[in-house]
């Protein structure tokens, strides 16, 4: 299984608005909405942030959304501050009931 | 809360086989949904899905390290094991344990062990 595409990295200003891409196949994204997503800031471990999609965990702000179309799906952060400034992974399901991983995107908060 | 604590040898020789427990604290690993996980990450690199494995016993794996992995069960010590053989230099990385919780539609990681460091270096 091949890991899926994310950009490594994307930036933004407080207060601003970033989209995370994450790119798979009709194997894995384009078949479920089994697609999650990760925060993981330096030294620690990942943080479940979105599941099924776009489904929040308690506790995870309302600025994290989720969305797919297709083989893509995508995680927005809606006003950025300081503090969500880590590395994001998505993982998918996989039609060999097995999970993947996307490369990984390096958020940048300016 | 759950909990989940990684335990085993921080290096190991190459050629020789990695073993680390994941010891789950504050719920039963017998739990009906939740797949126990092993994930590991290379220095300075993106998370890699190793496995995970049901109470039962069904086990599924990357198929990129199908050949060499191994992930079994204890529920009477309500932990969970992975040994990796034949390692090289390339299996170098912090391992995680995790639960994941799948469904007919969901499947995703909701909890971290805070993950190990193993090196292989002789």
């Amino acid at each position: 299984q091949s890991a899926l595409t994310q950009p490594p990295s994307v930036s933004g200003s407080p207060g601003q608005s970033v989209t995370i891409s994450c790119t798979g196949t009709s194997s894995d994204v384009g078949s479920y909405n089994r697609v999650s997503w990760y925060q993981q800031p330096p030294g620690t471990a990942p943080k479940l942030m979105i599941y099924e999609v776009s489904n929040r965990p308690s506790g995870v702000p309302d600025r994290f959304s989720g969305s797919k179309s297709g083989n893509t799906a995508s995680l927005t952060i809606s006003g950025l501050q300081a503090e969500d400034e880590a590395d994001y992974y998505c993982t998918s399901y996989t039609s060999s009931s097995t999970l993947v991983f996307g490369g990984g995107t390096k958020l940048t908060v300016l | 809360q759950v909990q989940l604590q990684e335990s085993g040898p921080g290096l190991v020789k190459p050629s020789q086989t990695l073993s680390l427990t994941c010891t789950v604290f504050g719920g039963s690993i017998s739990s009906g949904g939740y797949y126990w996980s092993w994930i590991r990450q290379h220095p300075g690199k993106g998370l890699e899905w190793i496995g995970y494995i049901y109470y039962s016993g069904t086990t599924y794996y990357n198929p990129s390290l199908k050949s060499r992995v191994t992930i079994s069960v204890d529920t009477s010590k309500n932990q969970f094991s992975l040994k990796l053989s034949s390692v090289t230099a390339a299996d170098t990385a912090v391992y995680y344990c995790a639960r994941s919780y799948c469904s007919s539609i969901s499947c995703y990681v909701e909890e971290w062990g805070q993950g190990t460091l193993v090196s292989v270096s002789s």
